[in-house]
């Protein structure tokens, strides 16, 4: 089955710098790739998700990149603010309706903006 | 008018009882979930509903016994708590199975003493 590697599991950058987290799945049939950001106590939301035919997507400062043939796939945050952060996770499915389809989670990464 | 909806929100109780979690959507999707986060914040499917058919059932000890009423409800009945159980257990739906946006309830606290 599917399975989904995070890096880093911890990651402290400086209010205004930007912030990479990178996920590798196993299943080359994956297609569908969500990011989401679960602040304490909260639920996890859906921030930026790609699909397999494009290899990046941005929205305003989350962009998200996506390498097939090896792969892996990344969230770039710029100019971070203290409000982003939270516990962040990448997840991949298969994309299709079927048994097989489930979205697995990578182990999240804690982002502490410092101030 | 929140999305999807799960009640209780915190549920203290004892080893061995047995408890229920609810759980609503009324965004008319098809298909709904249950996930587990363990303290360490791992989140793992646990079961998934397709207009009230199962169609996801991660190795689970089969006390937990999830039940779709219809399309709109996805309930997780557990017997015999354990120690073990003690989690957040996350209600999702979304439009279909096929890869859409899953959208996730407040989550209900679980603590077995």
């Amino acid at each position: 089955g599917e399975n989904v590697e995070q890096h880093p599991s911890t990651l402290s950058v400086q209010e205004g710098d930007s912030a990479v987290i990178k996920c590798t799945y196993s299943d080359s049939a994956s297609n569908y790739f969500p990011w989401y950001k679960q602040e304490l106590g909260k639920r996890p939301q859906l921030i930026i998700d790609i699909r397999s035919n494009v290899g990046e997507k941005k929205d305003q400062r989350i962009a998200v990149t996506l390498n097939k043939t090896a792969k892996h796939f990344s969230l770039h945050i710029t100019e971070t603010q203290p409000e982003d952060s939270a516990v962040y996770f990448c997840a991949a499915s298969l994309g299709y309706g079927g048994a097989t389809n489930k979205l697995i989670f990578g182990t999240g990464t804690l982002l502490a903006v410092q101030p | 008018d929140t999305a999807v909806s799960q009640t209780p929100k915190y549920l203290v109780t004892q080893m061995g009882n047995d408890k229920s979690i609810k759980c609503e959507q009324n965004l008319g999707h098809d298909t709904m979930y249950w996930y587990k986060q363990d303290s360490k914040k791992f989140l793992k499917i646990m079961f998934s509903y397709n207009n009230k058919e199962l169609i996801i059932n991660e190795t689970v000890p089969n006390r937990f016994s999830p039940k779709s009423p219809d399309k709109a409800h996805l309930n997780l009945h557990i017997n015999s708590l354990e120690l073990g159980d003690s989690a957040v257990y996350f209600c999702a739906s979304s439009q279909d199975d096929s890869g859409n946006t899953i959208y996730f309830g407040e989550g209900s606290w679980l603590t077995v003493v």
